[in-house]
């Protein structure tokens, strides 16, 4: 089975940085993923790691270590768009398992 | 480009009426597709995924059922609504040789009255 899991909930000021981190339990590891959703809206895929190592985006970056069993989702020059929620995900076998979900808010 | 359609956009519906939402691809051929459900302020629970044209894995025993008549259509159904059936229903798309990305739909909200 795959679990990840992740804080509930991370507030942060315009302009910070803020970390979003998962943790995962997987009985085959794919790689990890990571989706944004707004209130109401679709989650929009964000990145994807599938090595160790930080991938970068723009004004996100996300980070893997399959030693660890541990990524995260750096957020920099944070925005008021950038509230929302974020998942990570780990592909699996024909299918793909969300995380719990991490609430950002932020504030001016 | 690929483009994914999912309606309706809202739904009220009463209990024990059916249910049936659709969802079509385009611009690929041979895409996996999912049905996920959200509850408010919650994750996403997947309910089933297909990997082709009859093929439907589910996921949680459920009052819901799927099936893939053509290769890009993705129909989900219920006989007779439950209250606990209301929430957020997203349709997704992936590659056929990867899930690392996932494209959605804009979701259909369900409520179940």
């Amino acid at each position: 089975g795959q679990s990840l899991e992740q804080p509930s909930e991370v507030t942060a000021v315009e302009g910070a940085i803020v970390q979003i981190n998962c943790t995962y339990q997987t009985s085959g590891f794919y790689g990890l993923s990571w989706y944004q959703q707004h209130d109401g809206g679709a989650p929009t895929f964000l990145s994807y790691n599938a090595l160790d190592g930080l991938e970068e985006t723009g004004r996100f970056s996300s980070f893997l270590s399959r030693s660890d069993s541990y990524g995260y989702l750096l957020l920099q020059e944070l925005q008021m768009k950038d509230s929302a929620s974020y998942f990570c995900t780990s592909p699996g076998f024909q299918k793909l398992v969300f995380g719990t979900g991490t609430r950002l808010l932020v504030s001016p | 480009s690929q483009t994914i359609h999912q309606w309706p956009a809202t739904l009220v519906q009463p209990v024990g009426s059916p249910l049936s939402l659709e969802c079509t691809v385009e611009g690929t051929s041979n895409p996996n597709l999912y049905w996920y459900r959200q509850a408010a302020g919650r994750g996403l629970q997947l309910l089933f995924y297909s990997v082709g044209i009859g093929q439907i894995s589910s996921e949680v025993p459920q009052n819901l059922s799927a099936s893939r008549p053509q290769d890009r259509q993705f129909i989900l159904s219920s006989k007779k609504l439950l209250l606990s059936d209301s929430g957020f229903y997203l349709c997704a798309w992936s590659s056929g040789t990867g899930q690392e990305k996932l494209f959605f739909g804009s979701g259909t909200q369900l409520s179940v009255l």
